[in-house]
């Protein structure tokens, strides 16, 4: 079946420097891709989302990037800070009467060295 | 925190045996998802349901199965356990509306289910 891959596994940035975790999905009618954060032991937490009509998404020092063309979705986290270390999650979905399944990444470990 | 329980914590089972996990669903949601998710992957979809039935299942046989009570609550079931079914099992609740997809999913933080 169709599934949402990463590029990365694991990937190490300096505390402070700009981190940009990327995504490849193959399913070209998911119309709506989320990037989600878990930390040990934990469930997965929500950053942002964005929709199939948006190109670029803005959050609070993350932005998303969605390429349609290439099917690629990047997470970009600015000013990096050791409380970012976990792994990261993207997921795609196509709308399923008025809910979406997840499609979720294998994930790739931020590190962030202090 | 989302606001979405899941109980127990931690369950170890023997293979054979029958499982029921609880998943409270964030106040005012109606909709809630399961996922398993194997040790170092990503979550893998289950079922969901809303209102009460089934809407979407993923790759699961049958002996996966879940209800979902009138006040959005759910249960995950799982009969006859074998060792593969050691996961991670997670809840995620959202309020899908007619007039407007609502997407946003919160997850609880796990059942982890241990099978011997």
């Amino acid at each position: 079946g169709e599934s949402v891959g990463l590029h990365l596994p694991t990937l190490s940035v300096q505390e402070g420097d700009n981190s940009i975790i990327n995504c490849a999905y193959s399913n070209s009618a998911s119309d709506y891709f989320i990037w989600y954060k878990q930390e040990s032991g934990k469930g997965p937490q929500f950053i942002i989302d964005i929709r199939s009509n948006m190109d670029k998404r803005q959050g609070q020092r993350v932005t998303v990037l969605l390429n349609k063309t290439v099917k690629h979705l990047s997470l970009q986290i600015a000013a990096t800070q050791p409380g970012d270390s976990a792994v990261y999650f993207c997921a795609d979905s196509k709308a399923w009467a008025g809910s979406y399944q997840l499609t979720f990444g294998k994930g790739t470990k931020l590190s962030v060295i202090p | 925190e989302t606001g979405v329980t899941q109980s127990p914590t931690h369950l170890i089972k023997t293979r054979g045996q029958q499982v029921t996990l609880r998943c409270s669903s964030q106040s005012g949601h109606n909709t809630v998802s399961w996922y398993q998710q194997a040790l170092g992957q990503g979550p893998q979809f289950i079922f969901q349901y809303y209102r009460e039935e089934e809407n979407g299942r993923g790759n699961f046989p049958p002996r996966f199965s879940g209800l979902q009570f009138p006040n959005y609550s759910s249960e995950l079931n799982v009969n006859a356990l074998e060792l593969d079914d050691s996961a991670l099992y997670l809840c995620a609740s959202s309020l899908a509306r007619g007039y407007d997809n609502s997407y946003e999913q919160y997850f609880g933080p796990g059942t982890r289910l241990t099978v011997t």
